[in-house]
């Protein structure tokens, strides 16, 4: 399974574009990218996946880069309420990492 | 309505006593998966289900008995509790086919178990 590093933690300020990185340099053909956040007491929470592509859906954006060891997972407007850890999974591995702690500051 | 659900919310109990751990999911998904989060906030996999079925089993001790009495439900059972299992569980669901591979998953809200 291909490990992923993302750094502790980033700071936002409310309503700017938060930009998340993840590194995933041993990704194979295959294995699709998938990010979470867990907002603090709760489950986590599925945000969106891809593969080779660039996707969007209501909540993010996910650039993988060509080569597809990085990705980068962009909340366009971030609001106080997007404060959470963020997850970004290899698909396959089934442990989570400690994540990024994003912190939206006002 | 609740996707995925849990009971009981909190958990405390003394060591060596038994405790189950119920899960639900309404959203007619065919896995379902339990996971185990400790202190430091590592969230690990332990149990995988498809239609009843057991498919992934990581390295848990074996006091620990998952249960899937039907494909919506799948309950944890914990045997001579212990003061390292406390943490917080969550159950989970997706619809995927029993290679047990990722696709989107459903979290429930967490069971926090505190043993002393």
């Amino acid at each position: 399974d291909a490990k992923t590093t993302q750094p502790p933690s980033m700071d936002c300020a409310e309503g700017r574009a938060a930009n998340l990185p993840c590194n995933h340099s041993t990704i194979s053909g295959n294995e699709y990218v998938y990010w979470y956040r867990q907002i603090h007491s709760q489950g986590p929470q599925y945000i969106i996946h891809g593969l080779k592509n660039n996707e969007t859906n209501e909540m993010a954006s996910l650039i993988i880069t060509e080569d597809r060891k990085s990705s980068t997972l962009i909340l366009p407007h971030a609001t106080l309420r997007d404060t959470a850890v963020y997850y970004c999974i290899v698909r396959g591995k089934l442990t989570f990492g400690q994540g990024t702690i994003l912190t939206v500051h006002p | 309505d609740t996707a995925v659900s849990q009971t009981p919310k909190y958990l405390v109990t003394q060591m060596g006593n038994d405790k189950s751990i119920k899960c639900e999911q309404n959203l007619g998904h065919d896995t379902m998966y339990w996971y185990k989060q400790d202190s430091k906030k590592f969230l690990k996999i332990m149990f995988s289900y498809n239609n009843k079925e057991l498919i992934i089993n990581e390295t848990v001790p074996n006091r620990f008995s998952p249960k899937s009495p039907d494909k919506a439900h799948l309950n944890l059972h914990i045997n001579s509790l212990e003061l390292g299992d406390s943490a917080v569980y969550f159950c989970a669901s997706s619809q995927n086919p029993r290679t047990g591979g990722w696709e989107t998953q459903y979290f429930g809200p967490g069971t926090r178990l505190l043993v002393l």
